[in-house]
């Protein structure tokens, strides 16, 4: 059946560390979305594909990396240079139009 | 310089009374306005949407209302049930170019308490 996985659910790092999350979707859809949330605010966009090798920058992609090698896969790299990596990140994917977000059970990453 | 807010970070209602969840926008890009669910430690769910050539939408329980001159729009749900209790999300969206992916632009949520 259908849906967006992301893994792993829990996620622990030292600091310094460069971690990759995994975001996989088989629901064919062409654009794919990270976003981070953090307690008390909204979900934040960090990058967005709309297409295989293309992809770009959101609000807050300072710090962070992606790759969009295959349609079903849009990971995403918190680097070293992310200053407060410690959060929830979500994986989210919509087919072109209609426009509704679909998105993964998220990964929670606590950097120490 | 939030786009979208959410001013009530709470709301509390009674089992089978209506609860109604307020959202406001400043930019009058927006033409394209979603409501997503959230339980902790899970992905946002999609609820309903609703495009600016509209003034309602309705699914079930769920209607969500724009006003556009107020750049405002709410969710309804009626009756509310105790599994209703959730942080919801609105979410808004501008046109891009045509076939372009669009961004979606989050407010801050709001806690929905259903009390049995």
């Amino acid at each position: 059946d259908g849906g967006i996985t992301q893994s792993p659910k829990y996620l622990f790092r030292k600091e310094g560390q460069n971690v990759t999350l995994s975001c996989e979707q088989n629901l064919n859809h062409d654009a794919m979305y990270w976003y981070r949330q953090d307690p008390g605010q909204g979900l934040r966009l960090i990058y967005y594909s709309q297409i295989v090798n293309d992809f770009q920058k959101g609000d807050i992609a300072e710090g962070y990396s992606v790759s969009r090698e295959k349609k079903e896969s849009f990971p995403l790299t918190v680097t070293s240079a992310q200053k407060n990596p410690t959060a929830f990140y979500l994986c989210a994917s919509t087919p072109r139009p209609p426009y509704e977000q679909y998105f993964g059970p998220g990964t929670r990453l606590t950097v120490t | 310089d939030q786009q979208v807010k959410q001013n009530s970070p709470s709301l509390s209602v009674q089992e089978g009374r209506i609860s109604i969840l307020n959202c406001d926008y400043t930019n009058s890009m927006f033409d394209y306005f979603l409501w997503y669910k959230k339980y902790p430690a899970e992905g946002p769910t999609f609820l309903i949407s609703i495009s600016s050539i509209k003034d309602k939408n309705e699914d079930g329980r769920f209607t969500v209302f724009l006003n556009k001159s107020a750049k405002h729009l709410s969710l309804h749900i009626v009756p509310s049930q105790p599994g209703d209790s959730a942080v919801y999300f609105c979410a808004a969206s501008a046109g891009g170019s045509s076939g372009s992916a669009r961004q979606l632009t989050f407010g801050s949520g709001t806690q929905l308490t259903v009390l049995p």
